[in-house]
C-alpha cells in the first residue's frame, strides 16, 4: 500500500519568513495530494490540492509542487504569519479516491 | 463550499455505556465517509472506510464489534462506541468524500470522554 512521509514534524520560523513542509510517496498510482491545516481542537481545513498532471499550483501565500518522478511534494508558505500557526498535514490519494493516505503532519509555529 | 457535519462536538459517558456519532454531509452526496480517531498532537488514525449501502471496511486492530458503522444514506454515516471504556477516550473525525471532483472535507470532530 501507499506510504507518505512528512517533514519536519515541527517548524519554527519568524514572522514573515518562508516555511516549507515536505512529503513524499511510494505509490506510482497516487495521483492527488491535498494539504490540509487543522488548528488545535477543529477540523482538518483543505487549503490547497494539485493533482499529477500538473508540477505548480500557487493560491496567494500558499503554494505546492510536485515532483512525480521524485515522488515527493512540498507546502510552501511565504509571508508567514501567526495565523499559519497550526498543524499542516498531507495526503495523497489514487484515481478512485477511496482512500487517502496521510502524513504524521507538521506543527508550524510563527513566531511574531 | 462542501459542508460535513458532526455531532456532538463533546460528549462524556459513563464507562459501559454506547455512544453514537453522526456525520452528515450537508451540501453534497458522498458515497464513502471515513472515520478517524486523532490523539493529541498526534496524525489521523484510519479506522474504517464506510461505503453507503454496504459494511464499512476496517483497518486493521480495530475491533468491528466495538467500533459499528452505519451508512445508511448518501449523505449520514453514524459511528457508535460500544460498551465505552476509559481507554476509547479520544477525538473522533468524519471525513466525507466528495465524487465530483473526489475532494475530502473533514466533519468538525467530537472529543469523547469516558468516565
Amino acid at each position: 500500500g501507499e506510504n507518505v512521509e512528512q517533514h519536519p514534524s515541527t517548524l519554527s520560523v519568524q514572522e514573515g519568513d518562508s516555511a516549507v513542509i515536505k512529503c513524499t510517496y511510494s505509490d506510482s498510482a497516487s495521483n492527488y495530494f491535498p494539504w490540509y491545516k487543522q488548528e488545535l481542537g477543529k477540523r482538518p481545513q483543505l487549503i490547497i490540492d494539485i493533482r499529477s498532471n500538473v508540477g505548480e499550483k500557487k493560491d496567494q501565500r500558499i503554494a505546492v509542487t510536485l515532483n512525480k518522478t521524485a515522488k515527493h511534494f512540498s507546502l510552501h508558505i511565504t509571508e508567514t504569519q501567526p495565523e499559519d500557526s497550526a498543524v499542516y498535514f498531507c495526503a495523497a490519494s489514487t484515481n478512485t479516491g477511496n482512500q487517502f493516505y496521510f502524513g504524521t503532519g507538521t506543527s508550524l509555529t510563527v513566531i511574531p | 463550499g462542501a459542508v460535513v457535519s458532526q455531532h456532538p462536538s463533546w460528549v462524556i459517558c459513563k464507562s459501559g455505556t454506547s455512544v453514537k456519532i453522526e456525520c452528515r454531509s450537508l451540501d453534497f452526496q458522498a458515497t464513502t465517509m471515513f472515520w478517524y480517531r486523532q490523539f493529541p498532537k498526534q496524525s489521523l488514525m484510519l479506522m474504517a472506510t464506510s461505503n453507503e449501502g454496504s459494511k464499512a471496511t476496517y483497518e486493521q486492530g480495530v475491533e468491528k464489534d466495538k467500533f459499528l458503522i452505519n451508512h445508511a444514506s448518501l449523505t449520514l454515516s453514524t459511528l457508535t462506541v460500544t460498551s465505552a471504556h476509559p481507554e476509547d477516550s479520544s477525538f473522533y473525525i468524519c471525513s466525507a468524500l466528495r465524487d465530483v471532483n473526489e475532494k475530502l472535507f473533514f466533519g468538525s470532530g467530537t472529543q469523547l470522554s469516558v468516565l
